[in-house]
């Protein structure tokens, strides 16, 4: 079965420092996808990245960064000079690659408070 | 564009009564989902039609609950009758046509339940 493990659930820390969130996870399967979601105050779940079980390329996109490794089954994100606006609940979640179907299993969250 | 769009956003009901929730999904977007989040659990998914018809129903918790998506367009979830133990928030969420699995999935603000 597949499971997502998000053991923070709860990081506080001041503005313009720098955070990691934390992501393993569990599958037998060797081809599936990894997300990471933003949830901010207003509700919304809000996609920030999706990578393959074949691209262990570390990703950067301004601040954000994924660091995607296999041999430890995690998928890190890391927010570099964190802003107050970061402030949301950020969720990591995997699928298997099934032909024609795709189904989510979501970590349990992990809230981050940037504090000014 | 509009993105995914659900209603009502806060619902309060008691129990035994009947609510129903809607989704709007992404314009042409064939696959709709739903997931939903109770009170300090993970997100997990309910279900998944391609147009519609329905994909998985796997995550459907018991035959109070049943969704449609007559015409492939929008669709609703109704819960009949509510439980207190069906509080939460229900996602919904829209993808394009489906490849291997590994499509983002774009999620709505939710429709928040509580019933008393």
């Amino acid at each position: 079965a597949q499971k997502v493990t998000q053991a923070q659930t709860e990081i506080s820390v001041v503005e313009k420092e720098d955070v990691t969130l934390d992501c393993v996870y569990e599958t037998r399967d060797t081809t599936y996808y990894l997300f990471w979601y933003k949830q901010p105050p207003s509700g919304e779940l809000v996609f920030l990245i999706r990578r393959n079980s074949f691209d262990e390329q570390n990703e950067i996109s301004g601040r954000y960064s994924w660091n995607f490794q296999k041999s430890t089954s995690s998928f890190n994100f890391t927010i570099t000079a964190s802003q107050v606006v970061d402030s949301a609940v950020y969720f990591c979640a995997l699928s298997e690659a099934v032909q024609g179907a795709q189904k989510l299993v979501f970590g349990q969250g992990t809230r981050l408070t940037i504090n000014p | 564009e509009a993105g995914v769009t659900q209603f009502p956003s806060h619902s309060v009901i008691e129990k035994g009564q009947t609510v129903t929730l809607r989704c709007d999904p992404i314009s042409g977007h064939d696959n709709l989902y739903w997931y939903r989040r109770v009170m300090g659990k993970e997100i997990k998914f309910l279900l998944h039609f391609v147009k519609e018809s329905k994909q998985d129903e796997s995550g459907m918790p018991n035959n109070r609950f049943l969704a449609e998506r007559t015409g492939g367009t929008y669709s609703t979830l109704k819960v009949q009758p509510a439980e207190l133990e069906d509080s939460g928030v229900y996602f919904c969420a829209s993808s394009q046509e489906l490849g291997l699995g590994g499509n983002t999935i774009y999620f709505g603000e939710g429709s928040w339940l509580t019933v008393v």
